[in-house]
């Protein structure tokens, strides 16, 4: 079974700072890992995704992700945030078993606030 | 490319009550998924299906939700009877059958009062 724990529930920042957000997982088999981004009373939108290869991932609206495989990390981060960054943020695992089973299991969200 | 759609968006209904969702999956995904998000927590998975046979299901409440998707395409959710602790967003997401991401819909929040 995985788990997956979203260390910080809401994270405030000003705009143009720098944010990161924190995810660790946990899992007995290797996982694919995503971050997906939820705007209010919308459905969740495929933010960026490690699958395999480079540790590093770039994914939409300059996020990045670094998978720490001994740390089983995958942390998101922004150099600089705008306004329209405010949303909550969820971590999402699944494993790589071939049963046929994608259900991903997430975190439950960090509410990113950017400020003016 | 349209993505998945999902109706009606908003239910409001009184317990011990029935209620239907309806999802499209975004064209030639095989794969189906309804997730269930209470306020404050992430999705959890209720349901998947490849084409139209049921993969997991190991977390829907049987005795209450049902689901089919008979032609393989689109998929209906259905709770009968209702309970408040049902209020959620219901979320339908798709993917291809040899794909990993999951593309999701914008849900469909359902009230029992």
């Amino acid at each position: 079974a995985q788990s997956v724990t979203q260390l910080d529930s809401q994270v405030p920042v000003f705009e143009e700072a720098p944010v990161e957000l924190r995810c660790n997982y946990s899992s007995s088999v290797s996982v694919y890992l995503f971050w997906y981004v939820q705007y209010p009373n919308q459905g969740l939108q495929l933010l960026l995704k490690y699958l395999s290869g480079s540790t590093l991932v770039k994914g939409i609206n300059g996020f990045e992700a670094e998978f720490n495989k001994s740390q089983t990390s995958f942390h998101l981060r922004k150099p600089s945030v705008h306004i329209s960054d405010t949303a909550e943020y969820f971590c999402a695992v699944t494993d790589l078993m071939d049963t046929g089973r994608r259900a991903l299991t997430f975190g439950s969200g960090t509410r990113l606030q950017v400020q003016p | 490319e349209a993505g998945v759609a999902q109706s009606p968006r908003y239910k409001i209904i009184e317990k011990r009550q029935s209620v239907a969702f309806w999802c499209n999956p975004i064209s030639g995904h095989a794969t189906l998924y309804w997730y269930q998000q209470i306020l404050g927590q992430g999705p959890k998975l209720l349901i998947q299906f490849q084409n139209n046979g049921v993969v997991d299901d190991s977390q829907l409440p049987k005795d209450r939700f049902s689901a089919e998707r008979l032609k393989g395409v689109d998929s209906t959710l259905k709770i009968q009877p209702a309970k408040l602790e049902d209020s959620a967003v219901y979320l339908c997401a798709s993917s291809s059958s040899w794909g990993f991401e999951q593309y999701f819909g914008p849900g469909t929040r359902l009230t029992v009062t």
